[in-house]
């Protein structure tokens, strides 16, 4: 079946130093798009990347992501951690029948 | 821009109680979803809905019902409250088409006493 895989439920790094997050998934669909949301506390869950193209870097609030097929891999990466990307961040699959799978979420803590 | 509107924000019921959560969105968009949020576990698809008055069950649909009367309207019902249940119960919309983006509403948060 489909689904999607964070492997760390938390990680947490030092303010200026880099991060990454980890997603993998399995599809049998042939047209996906993928995205990385990000949950503040408190707030509703919100797009912060989405792509679709193969090997093709995706930029957004200084955070990019790469799909990768061949790998099957859409890694959520940021060069210098902030105090305020501390948040919940899920990645998404979307196979383009209105299903989206969500793997289970990394809880981001970036500390002073 | 538009707006997702979650209520009530704070739900507290009775075990065995029948319990509705109401979802409303300005965006015009076709697709409406209900997920589940616990932690640790990600987002569990209830239900969602293509358009006016359809109903697709996602893979968390026993013990809920819901409802899509008007385009811009999704209810959810939890059937029968389960004693000392708490979870976030998450109100997204899209276009539609399935590779569009999820405009989330802020949850309502349900706690079974």
């Amino acid at each position: 079946g489909d689904s999607v895989t964070q492997t760390e439920g938390l990680v947490t790094v030092t303010e200026g130093l880099p991060v990454k997050l980890n997603c993998t998934y399995q599809t049998t669909y042939l047209t996906i798009a993928f995205f990385w949301y990000v949950q503040y506390l408190n707030e509703a869950p919100q797009v912060l990347l989405k792509s679709s193209t193969d090997n093709k870097r995706t930029e957004h609030q200084g955070f990019h992501a790469t799909l990768h097929k061949s790998s099957s891999s859409f890694h959520l990466q940021k060069s210098s951690a902030q105090l305020s990307d501390s948040a919940l961040y899920y990645c998404a699959l979307s196979g383009g029948n209105n299903r989206i799978f969500f793997g289970d979420g990394t809880q981001l803590v970036v500390k002073p | 821009g538009g707006i997702i509107t979650q209520t009530p924000k704070f739900l507290i019921g009775q075990e065995g109680q029948k319990l509705t959560l109401k979802c409303q969105q300005n965006f015009n968009h076709d697709t409406m979803y209900w997920y589940r949020q616990d932690s640790g576990k990600g987002l569990r698809l209830i239900y969602y809905s293509i358009t006016e008055n359809d109903l697709q069950k996602g893979d968390l649909s026993e013990g809920y019902d819901a409802s899509r009367e008007k385009k811009s309207s999704f209810s959810l019902t939890v059937t029968s409250a389960q004693k000392n249940e708490m979870a976030v119960f998450l109100c997204a919309s899209s276009i539609g088409g399935g590779a569009e983006t999820l405009y989330f509403g802020s949850g309502t948060r349900l706690t079974v006493l």
